[in-house]
């Protein structure tokens, strides 16, 4: 199974401002999928990051607000932009590969509060 | 799209309780996963198990996919195993996941 490494683990941020997080893994992977997490509630996809070209969005999340990298088979970024109290969440980075039995591993995860 | 229903919502046991929590969703499915969530966020990967019976310890899992459910049991509950549960499926065409409600579990000492 994939090693993933989500950075930062938690961070506290002034409404406004916009924070970047990173997603790691340790090996090549085909799939790579960044989930909201908000207080109290199950995972919402928010988008599929595709390497080399523009991320593809869930119903409900923009590009504007949620900015998405993948320069690589191994690496993603996540920014939440002119962040507001309601994106207090926590976001996760997901990996997995194509074809039959498929199965999602996902980093330890990023716990954004936003005053 | 695909919607996954879990049951119950909320389960208190008793150290040493067994429990059974169920996963339904509306469509076929080609993945289907297992997670438990731990205080701190992290998801664990409990079973990958798209059709068929798996056991680990003291946990197992069944899932129906020509009934479109699926089935978590937990034997001799201890309080490491509080946290939330989550199924979550992949349809057919896609590898993205779909989460479930989740089952929020709290095991008393």
């Amino acid at each position: 199974s994939a090693v993933i490494s989500q950075k930062p683990s938690r961070d506290i941020c002034q409404r406004g401002t916009s924070l970047t997080i990173q997603c790691q893994v340790d090996s090549q992977v085909t799939m790579m999928f960044w989930y909201r997490q908000q207080p109290g509630q199950s995972l919402t996809l928010i988008a599929t990051a595709n390497q080399g070209s523009e991320a593809t969005y869930e119903s409900g999340f923009v590009i504007d607000k949620f900015p998405i990298s993948r320069p690589n088979l191994t690496f993603s970024t996540l920014t939440v932009s002119n962040m507001s109290p309601e994106d207090s969440s926590i976001y996760l980075c997901s990996v997995g590969e194509t074809g039959p039995d498929t199965e999602a591993f996902f980093g330890q995860g990023t716990r954004l509060t936003v005053v | 799209g695909i919607q996954v229903e879990q049951s119950p919502p909320d389960l208190i046991l008793q150290e040493g309780a067994n429990s059974t929590l169920r996963c339904n969703f509306s469509d076929s499915v080609n993945n289907l996963q297992w997670f438990h969530q731990n205080p701190w966020g992290q998801l664990i990967n409990l079973f990958y198990i798209p059709s068929g019976t798996k056991q680990n310890g003291r946990l197992s899992a069944t899932t129906v996919a020509t009934e479109r459910y699926s089935l978590l049991y937990i034997s001799s509950s201890q309080t490491t195993d509080s946290g939330v549960y989550f199924c979550a499926v992949s349809g057919s065409g896609t590898y993205k996941y779909i989460f479930g409600t989740g089952t929020r579990l709290k095991v008393l000492a």
